[in-house]
């Protein structure tokens, strides 16, 4: 009950085109749900964060949407840039508990 | 701020030998937390700290791991005796209470 899952493994998008990781999970006590961007080399990035008031945020081309009932948060990047080719984390934790729960990752590569 | 620093940003040592590695979080950052990753495991909490008190040690792999917090600037994980399994890249991240994480740049450790 304390997992993410998170798909694809690994995910190929054209420039331009709209990449979409998902990540669902079980523990309805989860109450923040943030994506990580990591680079090689580098550590995860916080890229952008939800918490279940709301069923959508956007960050620039970045965007989370979140379904409360289907228990999934997925996130979109609109316009993909070769940039963007990093991995990507899901993760979510509940209340004051400040341990993230991590989604297993999802290596993005944007074709030029 | 300079973010959360991590060193040595790489470690090879031999099978056997202590290794100790650094970490300065984020100031008023009051949570502390050390990340493995490997291909095969992803990102594992080893630890975390709150307010310079261990939490949570669960992920702590087995006896041979420790981890201090003297004071809200400085962290140690000190691996002694290192194996060749403990190879991976370790990050220091911190948080402040609510909020993101960040992470530093790693230390790649290499036990030969």
């Amino acid at each position: 009950q304390q997992q993410v899952k998170q798909s694809p493994q690994s995910l190929i998008v054209q420039k331009g085109g709209i990449s979409i990781i998902n990540c669902a999970y079980e523990n309805t006590a989860f109450d923040y749900f943030p994506w990580y961007q990591q680079f090689p080399g580098k550590g995860p990035a916080l890229l952008i964060a939800i918490r279940p008031d709301v069923s959508e945020k956007k960050e620039g081309r970045f965007t989370i949407s979140f379904n409360k009932s289907a228990k999934q948060f997925s996130l979109h990047i609109m316009d993909s840039q070769p940039g963007d080719s990093a991995t990507y984390f899901c993760a979510a934790s509940m209340g004051s508990n400040y341990q993230l729960i991590w989604g297993a990752g999802t290596k993005l590569i944007i074709k030029p | 701020d300079a973010g959360v620093i991590q060193s040595p940003r790489h470690e090879v040592t031999e099978m056997g030998q202590e290794v100790t590695l650094r970490c300065k979080p984020i100031s008023g950052h009051d949570y502390l937390f050390w990340y493995r990753q490997t291909m095969m495991r992803g990102l594992e909490l080893l630890i975390y700290f709150n307010n310079n008190v261990p939490i949570d040690d669960s992920g702590m792999p087995e006896d041979r791991f420790s981890a201090k917090m003297p004071n809200a600037s400085f962290s140690t994980l000190k691996i002694q005796p290192s194996e060749p399994r403990d190879s991976a890249v370790y990050f220091c991240a911190s948080s402040p209470s609510r909020g993101g994480y960040t992470f530093g740049s790693g230390t790649r450790l290499t036990v030969v």
